[in-house]
């Protein structure tokens, strides 16, 4: 099993300019989540999902948004890209809530915005 | 604001010593889980603990959870040049929804 799966692994962006990040589960999760990971803040919520079709903002939601068309897909949008969103973003999945099972993560993606 | 906060920021010792890493949260919560990052890949989950146990083992894992001080922390026995690593803790608000996740102790282990 692959686990997650995120895509591309690498992008520098303009100023401006919009992207999309992919990820994917292929662990049936119910659960899926979009973090960013800056150096000394440790990782920080942008968006989650609790399921097909639901999306909810997390701490830092400014700036992005996010769908879950299909179960095991979170897409992660920027619309106009600003250099303060340099930075790792993590897909993560997880069973249920996290009350009861681990978050599962991808490799991540690594921005930059100039 | 931050939920969980690791101490040491950083740690260095040699390949066979134990290495321990703290973490001091804020509020009630369900659970802790410590996960650990290697450089340049995604984080790995290592163990979970309740909020109603003290300690939990695995392999060369121990954590403890002392609820009235509200911290945790991860003792790694023996360790390894491959346990060289970041090690996070993160906590589930028991009002809350989502983890929140400290920023890390980096554990570096010499040969």
């Amino acid at each position: 099993n692959a686990g997650v799966t995120q895509t591309p692994k690498f992008r520098v962006l303009k100023t401006g300019q919009s992207m999309t990040l992919l990820c994917a589960q292929d662990m049936n999760h119910e659960y899926m989540y979009w973090y960013r990971q800056d150096p000394g803040m440790g990782l920080r919520l942008i968006h989650y999902s609790v399921g097909e079709g639901t999306t909810a903002k997390g701490e830092v939601p400014d700036g992005y948004n996010v769908s879950r068309l299909k179960k095991q897909n979170f897409l992660l949008g920027l619309e106009s890209a600003a250099p303060s969103q340099t930075s790792v973003y993590f897909c993560a999945s997880s069973w249920t809530s996290s009350y009861n099972s681990p978050l599962h993560f991808g490799n991540g993606t690594r921005l930059t915005v100039t | 604001s931050q939920q969980g906060e690791e101490d040491p920021q950083a740690l260095s010792i040699q390949e066979g010593e134990n290495a321990t890493m703290n973490c001091s949260y804020k509020t009630s919560i369900n659970n802790l889980q410590w996960y650990r990052q290697n450089s340049g890949r995604g984080l790995v989950h290592l163990i979970l603990i309740r909020s109603n146990e003290r300690e939990k083992h695995s392999g060369r894992l121990r954590v403890t959870l002392d609820t009235s001080k509200k911290s945790s922390s991860l003792l790694i026995t023996a360790s390894r040049a491959a346990d060289t690593a970041s090690y996070f803790c993160a906590t589930d608000p028991y009002y809350g929804q989502n983890f929140v996740f400290g920023p890390g102790t980096r554990l570096s282990v010499l040969p």
